[in-house]
């Protein structure tokens, strides 16, 4: 069963227009969600993150939303450039206060930024 | 110093080969971890080391076998694979709540078993 979920396997986006990617989750115990984008033969890279207490978090282009009674969130990039073309993994954790946690990831998002 | 750095890239092996991967961080991070990644597939979390003592193993087979011999270095174990094994393994590291600092990853190492 998977608990988090990335149901579009891919998105087209016009160079300098808002890319959404969108993330459900099942699991109401997550206390953080995540996102990472990743290049071939690359690990990923982590971009940007939520605390549950929030709904919204900014950095930059990179905006996430939180919609915690939907379980629902989404990363909003804007302007997109050529170089956001990457898959997208978002990413959640539950944080036990007494060590370090795992991440449990979406399939991820394959978004292309076209000229 | 930002990065974590696995090593090798690349390995193929044998099912009766004896082989180990490296991690190593020095950014201070006292937990450190084992993904697989498995093409056109989320990487999936294998174990977790926090202050040098493993707290996590997802049920992994035990020709798997990981170590922690300092606060910097991770290293994989791996024997008697099996073709299935082949797969993305990658290494990160956080702080210890990672939730708002997120992981750093690795490069990966490419494994294949033949």
């Amino acid at each position: 069963d998977q608990q988090v979920k990335q149901n579009s396997p891919s998105l087209s986006v016009q160079e300098g227009r808002i890319s959404i990617l969108n993330c459900d989750y099942t699991n109401s115990m997550f206390d953080y969600f995540l996102w990472y984008k990743k290049y071939p033969a690359e690990g990923p890279t982590f971009l940007i993150s939520i605390s549950s207490i929030k709904d919204k978090n900014e950095d930059g282009r990179f905006t996430v939303f939180l919609n915690k009674s939907a379980k629902h969130l989404s990363l909003h990039i804007v302007p997109s450039q050529p170089g956001d073309s990457a898959v997208y993994f978002c990413a959640a954790s539950v944080y036990s206060g007494g060590g370090a946690d795992g991440l449990t990831f979406g399939k991820g998002t394959h978004l292309i930024i076209q000229p | 110093d930002t990065e974590v750095t696995q090593t090798p890239k690349h390995l193929v092996m044998g099912m009766t080969n004896k082989k180990s991967l490296k991690c190593e961080q020095h950014m201070g991070h006292r937990a450190m971890y084992w993904y697989k990644q498995k093409a056109k597939k989320p990487p999936e979390l294998m174990f977790v080391y926090s202050y040098e003592k493993l707290s996590i193993n997802e049920s992994v087979p035990s020709r798997f076998s990981p170590e922690c011999p300092n606060s910097s270095l991770l290293n994989l174990h791996l024997h008697a694979l099996q073709p299935e094994d082949s797969a993305l393994y990658l290494c990160a590291s956080s702080q210890e709540n990672a939730g708002n600092y997120g992981y750093t990853f690795g490069s990966g190492t490419r494994l294949t078993v033949v």
